[in-house]
């Protein structure tokens, strides 16, 4: 088994530009997680998504989308960049709750210029 | 201010140390996660809990529901040990502590 797995691993964009993140797993995973993190902060949420067709936001979910059209992938969309959305992103997935283990992907370094 | 607090923000120790971190939260909880991210990156689940003592290998975690307080100790620490350990609470939604950087030294 893969686990959770994220694409791409790096990428750089200018002001303005879109990007979609991608994250799969492979564990029949309920829950699924988009997270940001930040130098001196801790994880915050941005999008969850509680079974395929659903989303819902979290903590900072301004300035981003999300979409689970399947069970196993989990996209994250940035429509138009900007610097303040520098950041590694990590996707997670837990089995039913969110009382449940997470298990994370690599993370995403994004850099916005 | 974040609503999960940890410290020390960086320890560094000599090999073999017993080593400490301490997770303070401010909400009613469900659970409380140890979370270890490598240097490399990646993060992975240590510990669940939501009462009592959990111990895995040299790893210990505590809880004290009452005091709203989560320990973490390492036994006879590594280098391998290195990482940063994040502390989560399960109040809902997740919320993270900014996280404890280790540097275990040979």
């Amino acid at each position: 088994n893969a686990g959770v797995t994220q694409t791409p691993k790096f990428r750089v964009l200018k002001t303005g530009q879109s990007m979609t993140l991608l994250c799969a797993q492979d564990m029949n995973h309920e829950y699924m997680y988009w997270y940001r993190q930040d130098p001196g902060m801790g994880l915050r949420l941005i999008h969850y998504s509680v079974g395929e067709g659903t989303t819902a936001k979290g903590e900072v979910p301004d300035g981003y989308n999300v979409s689970r059209l399947k069970k196993q992938n989990f996209l994250l969309g940035l429509e138009s960049a900007a610097p303040s959305q520098t950041s590694v992103y990590f996707c997670a997935s837990s089995y039913v709750t969110t009382n449940n283990e997470q298990f994370f992907g690599p993370g995403t370094r994004l850099t916005v210029l | 201010k974040n609503e999960v607090e940890q410290s020390p923000q960086n320890l560094t120790a000599q090999e073999g140390e017993f080593i400490t971190i301490n997770c303070s939260y401010s909400v009613g909880i469900s659970a409380l996660h140890w979370l270890q991210q490598h240097p490399g990156g990646g993060i992975v689940s240590l510990f669940m809990l939501s009462s009592g003592k959990k111990k895995h290998g040299r790893l210990i975690a505590t809880i004290n529901i009452q005091e709203k307080h989560s320990s973490l100790h390492i036994t006879a620490s590594h280098p391998r040990d290195s990482a940063v350990y994040i502390c989560a609470v399960n109040e809902g939604d997740m919320r993270f502590g900014a996280g404890t950087r280790l540097t275990v030294k040979p």
